[in-house]
């Protein structure tokens, strides 16, 4: 069965500081990671995806296969960062989305 | 364009009432997915429609029903609702690029079951 676990329900860190929002992945096969992003009173939206390989924002997440993980890392957290984060796995000839609880990052001043 | 729209914003229902939400996707994508949200979890896939024809189920009871009309807008119907159905329903429609698939989502309806 497809599974996506975020271990961290809140994490809070400093302005300037270093954030790491855990994904881990569970898929016999190839899937597409994403990250999605919902700030306050707005939808949630794409914030970036494995096989496009960018930085959005400052945002990084490189897939591992060997450990099925993708964690989202940024190097200065920023207050404009605080929002909830939801890894989502989507399997490689499938139709449908499978999203992990989320994590609420909260950037403190 | 305003991007995936969704109506009602906002629903009250009792149990065993039926309920139908609509949404209408971004102009030219033609896939629209439908997503349960209960407080505190991530979204949970229900239905994927393409061109009108279902692509994908997720693991909800035949109570919940979805179809698609020829100008890609699409409804999500409940029925027998029950207190557990209470949920934010979010809509997403889709499009499948050259830099690989994205996917738009609606702002949802609150649906509460009383």
């Amino acid at each position: 069965a497809q599974r996506v676990t975020q271990p961290e329900k809140l994490l809070s860190v400093f302005k300037g500081a270093p954030v790491e929002l855990k994904c881990n992945y569970s898929y016999s096969g190839s899937p597409e990671l994403f990250w999605y992003v919902q700030y306050s009173r707005q939808r949630l939206q794409l914030l970036l995806r494995h096989i496009s390989r960018e930085s959005i924002k400052g945002f990084t997440a490189d897939l591992n296969k060997g450990e099925t993980s993708f964690h989202l890392k940024k190097p200065f957290a920023q207050e404009e960062d605080s929002a909830m984060y939801y890894c989502a796995l989507r399997p490689l000839y499938g139709q449908n989305f499978v999203f992990g609880p989320g994590t609420r990052l909260s950037v403190l001043p | 364009d305003a991007g995936v729209t969704q109506s009602p914003t906002h629903l009250i229902k009792t149990r065993g009432q039926h309920v139908t939400l609509r949404c209408s996707p971004i102009s030219g994508h033609k896939s629209v997915s439908w997503y349960q949200q209960v407080l505190g979890q991530g979204p949970q896939f229900i239905f994927q429609y393409y061109e009108k024809e279902e692509r994908g189920r997720g693991n909800f009871p035949d109570r919940f029903s979805a179809r698609q009309f020829p100008n890609y807008s699409s409804e999500l119907n409940v029925n027998a609702l029950l207190l557990g159905d209470s949920a934010l329903y979010l809509c997403a429609s889709s499009l499948y690029s050259s830099e690989g698939y994205e996917q738009y989502f609606g702002p949802g309806t609150r649906l509460t079951v009383t």
